[in-house]
């Protein structure tokens, strides 16, 4: 069966570029999750959907960041425009419901010059 | 929402022995689930063992154990015969009616 599907792995980008990172969750899955991991901050939930609804982004930094599920098949997280400090892993987890275990995707390095 | 707590940055334990990594939590919720992860150095998140906390038993997944104590809303991951392998960063995370919550983590390593 296949996993949480992320994309790209990596990013090496230049500070001021829009910055679009993908997902696609377990099929069968209601709820997504995004996260950020920095050695800082640790894992930061960023934006969680269920059944492709937004039902909290108080994680999400500030209004640079934006996140989309247009079905229940794919996510879109974007950052316009980067910045060095959005430097960081991304990840994307999947789970039948809000309270139950997540499945990770391999993660997205991002890294903004 | 859910709060975890892991007290312990950084544990070592010898190869073939077992070792505990402490989670605590705390909740309202009557109902919720408590979660382990693996980030080994490669940095995936990996999955390990659930808990429901109205399971009768503690959660056992091959060399893995959750000791499941909930007058002490305690939630500890046992690793019996460690593996070098085994050498990571473990996080709790629990989840009732709202997001799971994840702990800061606790660094394992395992010495040959």
């Amino acid at each position: 069966d296949a996993g949480v599907i992320q994309s790209p792995r990596h990013e090496v980008t230049e500070m001021g570029q829009e910055v679009t990172l993908r997902c696609k969750p377990i099929s069968g899955h209601n709820s997504l999750f995004w996260y950020r991991q920095t050695m800082m901050r640790g894992l930061e939930l960023l934006i969680y959907f269920n059944n492709n609804v937004p039902i909290d982004d108080s994680g999400m930094p500030e209004d640079r960041f934006s996140a989309k599920m247009p079905n229940a098949s794919f996510s879109t997280l974007k950052i316009q425009p980067s910045e060095p400090r959005d430097s960081a892993v991304y990840f994307c987890a999947s789970s039948f419901s809000e309270n139950q275990p997540q499945h990770f995707g391999d993660g997205t390095r991002l890294s903004i010059l | 929402a859910q709060k975890i707590t892991q007290t312990q940055p950084g544990m070592f334990v010898q190869e073939k022995e077992a070792v505990t990594l402490d989670c605590t939590y705390d909740t309202s919720d009557p109902s919720y689930g408590l979660f382990w992860y693996k980030q080994p150095s490669s940095g995936e998140m990996i999955f390990l063992i659930y808990q429901g906390s109205y399971d009768q038993q503690n959660a056992t997944e091959g060399r893995y154990s959750l000791n499941f104590q909930k007058a002490r809303k305690s939630a500890n991951l046992v690793i019996s015969a460690s593996q070098l392998g085994d050498s990571a960063m473990y996080f709790c995370a629990g989840g009732g009616y709202q997001k799971v919550t994840f702990g800061i983590g606790t660094k394992l390593q395992v010495i040959p």
